[in-house]
């Protein structure tokens, strides 16, 4: 059974510093990897994917992130924070081309502050 | 592109009580999902459509919890009788095929009083 860990569940920076949420997954077989953003009382928001390819996936609000199968994990990076980014960050795997649902981490609550 | 429409966004009840939640996925989208998101925690699945069939209802508490896709596009999702830890908000997603990442709806914010 596939699962994920989200390593923080609180990370607090400063605007303008660079942070950097972690993710690491378990799965017997090929996977895909999806970060969702969700703002208060709002659904979640895809950032980026991984389904294939370069192991370096640029997403949305220059946020990306790194596939890395030897260590199963799969961080969210971005190089400067601003105010708006504060939100819940969710990592999300699916077992690739079988089609089934994506599974969740519990997310984790990025905090920036001035 | 319309987005996954849902409805309604807030619903309080009491527990024994039933409710419906309704979904209107993207046009086109064959998948359909529901999940349960209780505060402070990650979105579990309820149940995965394929079209009308049921592709994953293993987490559905099938002695309280029902959903349906009718003609292959809206969904709706019932519970009958609440109890209080079914509060929680409700989101369908939809997307093209199963896998490659969905995109969700607002939710349904439900308190059982």
């Amino acid at each position: 059974a596939q699962s994920v860990t989200q390593l923080d569940s609180q990370v607090p920076v400063f605007e303008e510093a660079p942070v950097e949420l972690r993710c690491n997954y378990s799965s017997s077989v090929s996977v895909y990897l999806f970060w969702y953003v969700q703002y208060p009382n709002q659904g979640l928001q895809l950032l980026l994917k991984y389904l294939s390819g370069s192991t370096l996936v640029k997403g949305i609000n220059g946020f990306e992130a790194e596939f890395n199968k030897s260590q199963t994990s799969f961080h969210l990076r971005k190089p400067s924070v601003h105010i708006s980014d504060t939100a819940e960050y969710f990592c999300a795997v699916s077992e690739g081309q079988a089609g089934t649902a994506l599974i969740f981490g519990k997310g984790t609550t990025l905090s920036v502050s001035s | 592109e319309a987005g996954v429409a849902q409805s309604p966004r807030y619903k309080i009840i009491e527990k024994r009580q039933s409710v419906a939640f309704w979904c209107n996925p993207i046009s086109g989208h064959a998948t359909l999902y529901w999940y349960q998101q209780i505060l402070g925690q990650g979105p579990k699945l309820l149940i995965q459509f394929q079209n009308n069939g049921v592709v994953d209802d293993s987490q559905l508490p099938k002695d309280r919890f029902s959903a349906e896709r009718l003609k292959g596009v809206d969904s709706t999702l019932k519970i009958q009788p609440a109890k209080l830890e079914d509060s929680a908000v409700y989101l369908c997603a939809s997307s093209l095929r199963g896998g490659v990442g969905a995109f969700f709806g607002q939710g349904t914010r439900l308190t059982v009083v």
